[in-house]
């Protein structure tokens, strides 16, 4: 069974610091997606990776998909209160349909 | 805009009746997939459609739960004779054929079972 383990599983943290949330796993994946959730609404993509090693930038997030396809991360630099959510790592694997295999989610709250 | 609907938004059941929810994906989406999420939990894969074809289904998905996409367009989840375990939020997503290729996410239905 593959499994992504996603840590930390909570933060808070005041405005203008930075942050690190990291996605491992024991398995290969053939790309890694990162998703932002707010309350009672379904979760919003943010940026896919497929290569290993492969680095994207969204503004003040860093996304990195390690050299072995088996972990990533997300890199928040000077955070604002509009970054408050639920990340969200999931990772599909060759021939399993696209099928998204979910971490447990890190709640982000960036206090002003 | 032409995102992926879902509706209802919130429906409240008493346990042991049937409930149906419907998804309504990107039009050019030849993939649907339904995932479930629980309080504090990320979404976990229920099942997913190539078309009208239903090509997977996760074990967490009972003989009391039966999806249908019948011409590859809308699907509906249905859960019979629910169950108090049955509370969680259904998420539909949609997307294209290929490797990578991004999901797309409705705001789902949130199923509380009284």
């Amino acid at each position: 069974t593959q499994l992504l383990e996603q840590s930390p599983q909570f933060l808070s943290i005041q405005e203008g610091e930075n942050l690190t949330v990291y996605c491992n796993s024991s398995s290969v994946f053939s790309s890694l997606q990162w998703y932002r959730q707010e309350p009672g609404e379904g979760p919003v993509l943010l940026v896919t990776v497929v290569t290993g090693g492969e680095v994207k930038k969204l503004k003040r997030l860093t996304f990195q998909f390690g050299d072995a396809r088996k972990d990533s991360s997300l890199h928040i630099t000077a955070a604002q209160p509009g970054d408050t959510g639920l990340y969200l790592c999931a990772g599909t694997s060759y021939n399993q349909g696209g099928k998204l295999i979910f971490g447990q989610g890190t709640e982000l709250s960036v206090k002003p | 805009d032409t995102g992926v609907s879902q509706d209802p938004r919130h429906k409240i059941t008493k346990r042991g009746q049937n409930v149906t929810f419907r998804c309504d994906p990107i039009s050019e989406h030849n993939r649907l997939y339904w995932y479930r999420q629980t309080l504090g939990q990320g979404p976990e894969f229920l099942t997913y459609f190539q078309n009208e074809a239903q090509l997977e289904k996760s074990r967490l998905l009972s003989d009391r739960f039966s999806a249908e996409r019948p011409k590859g367009s809308f699907s509906t989840l249905e859960i019979q004779r629910t169950e108090q375990g049955d509370s969680a939020m259904y998420l539909c997503a949609s997307s294209l054929t290929g490797g990578g290729a991004p999901q797309h996410f409705g705001d789902g239905t949130r199923l509380s079972i009284l």
